[in-house]
């Protein structure tokens, strides 16, 4: 079946550092990958889409990289900072739906200051 | 506007009880849709609405489950005779097409 995965271990890294997410995915290949921030008790916010033929999408301190290759995606925060602290989801779309979007399980960043 | 609101916030309930929640989306967006998250778990799939059509309706929702979206506005998930199974946050999103959802904060039910 087709899977989003993300390492479930949270990622603990220092105030200015670059913090690097990974997303896989299996048995499938998405059109693309969207990125989502989910702070506790409240709702995923939107923060960037990237289409496979894209290879890197940037946004303010934020990057994300799309190999098809390696059916991974990988989202960066550059100088990170402790208001970043939060979890991150990847998700895409089911390869037989163009609006049942799958998501991974999300991984938890803290950025000590 | 505001974003997509979502009420109750919070929803304690008895075993066997019914309970309705509601979402308000995004005035301008045609798409709605339900999700389910557990803690330590990503949002999962529940159902779709594109104006007041359901499109879809994921298995996870059992004969309990039931959501409407009278007039394309806003949408309501009911859960028959709750089980402690049910307990989990509820969350509402929208959007225009499929590039983008802005979630609600949710309804998180808890079933004692």
């Amino acid at each position: 079946s087709q899977k989003i995965e993300q390492n479930s271990e949270a990622l603990n890294i220092q105030e200015g550092k670059t913090a690097t997410l990974t997303c896989n995915y299996t048995n499938y290949s998405p059109a693309y990958l969207q990125w989502y921030r989910q702070d506790p008790g409240r709702g995923p916010v939107f923060l960037l889409l990237i289409r496979e033929n894209e290879k890197e999408k940037r946004k303010e301190r934020l990057k994300v990289t799309f190999d098809t290759t390696l059916k991974q995606s990988l989202f960066h925060i550059t100088a990170s900072q402790p208001a970043d602290s939060a979890t991150y989801l990847c998700a895409s779309f089911r390869m037989d739906s163009s609006y049942k979007l799958i998501f991974g399980s999300g991984t938890r960043l803290l950025v000590r200051p | 506007d505001t974003g997509v609101s979502q009420n109750p916030r919070h929803k304690i309930t008895k075993r066997g009880q019914n309970v309705t929640f509601r979402c308000d989306p995004i005035s301008e967006h045609n798409r709605l849709y339900w999700y389910r998250q557990t803690l330590g778990q990503g949002p999962e799939f529940l159902t779709y609405f594109q104006n007041e059509a359901q499109l879809e309706k994921s298995r996870l929702l059992s004969d309990r489950f039931s959501a409407e979206r009278p007039k394309g506005s806003f949408s309501t998930l009911e859960i028959q005779r709750t089980e402690q199974g049910d307990s989990a946050m509820y969350l509402c999103a929208s959007s225009l097409d499929q590039f983008g959802y802005t979630f609600g904060s949710g309804t998180r039910l808890t079933v004692v």
